[in-house]
């Protein structure tokens, strides 16, 4: 079965500093996609970043970007000049094409002023 | 206009009683899903269907019921509700062939509260 980490329960940054949340997944398959989902206090569940497995070249959103390494099977997002907006809970999930989203157990990230 | 809605957003209810949560996405999508968020925040799917048809069922307790009556709803009934059973309750949908990208369009949540 298909698992996703998340070895950072919580995480800090300094507002306009960068940050990067960690994960790591486990399948068998070469062709999936990978998420990071963003959860605000409103409790909404925000797409901030995708990436296909067949893409070398890693995804980019304005200040979000992923290290995506799929030898390791590491997928590490990385959000440049914080601002307070971005603290929330983040997920990083795993889909296989057709299949489930699985998720990791999330990482709170706070943004101090 | 919202895409993926649920009703009711609350609901807090006493042990024992029968509920259910609506969904309905706009979106054109062919699949919808049920996923719980537990106390700590962990995301698991329940359900899936895809077109009105059944295609994943998690280990649920069979209190646990959905049903889609087309295959832009998704409903989930919950019979004789156990104090466990607190959690956020999410309805997703996601679009399948040409126009897959992978990704899951969420609804807010419905947070039920057992008593």
């Amino acid at each position: 079965a298909q698992t996703v980490t998340q070895s950072q329960p919580e995480m800090s940054v300094q507002e306009a500093e960068t940050v990067t949340l960690s994960c790591t997944y486990d399948t068998s398959e070469s062709d999936y996609y990978l998420f990071w989902y963003k959860q605000p206090p409103s409790r909404q569940m925000i797409l901030v970043i995708r990436q296909e497995a067949y893409k070398q070249q890693n995804a980019t959103e304005n200040r979000f970007s992923v290290n995506f390494q799929k030898a390791a099977k590491s997928f590490s997002l990385k959000i440049s000049d914080s601002q307070l907006g971005d603290a929330a809970m983040y997920f990083c999930a795993y889909r296989q094409y057709g299949n489930k989203l699985v998720f990791g157990a999330g990482t709170i990230l706070r943004v101090k002023s | 206009d919202t895409a993926v809605s649920q009703t009711p957003k609350y609901l807090v209810t006493q042990m024992g009683n029968d509920k259910s949560i609506k969904c309905e996405q706009n979106l054109g999508h062919d699949t919808m899903y049920w996923y719980k968020q537990d106390s700590k925040k962990f995301l698991k799917i329940m359900f899936s269907y895809n077109n009105k048809e059944l295609i994943i069922n998690e280990t649920v307790p069979n209190r646990f019921s959905p049903k889609s009556p087309d295959k832009a709803h998704l409903n989930l009934h919950i019979n004789s509700l156990e104090l466990g059973d607190s959690a956020v309750y999410f309805c997703a949908s996601s679009p399948e062939g040409t126009l897959n990208t992978g990704e899951l369009f969420f609804g807010e949540g419905s947070r039920l509260t057992v008593l």
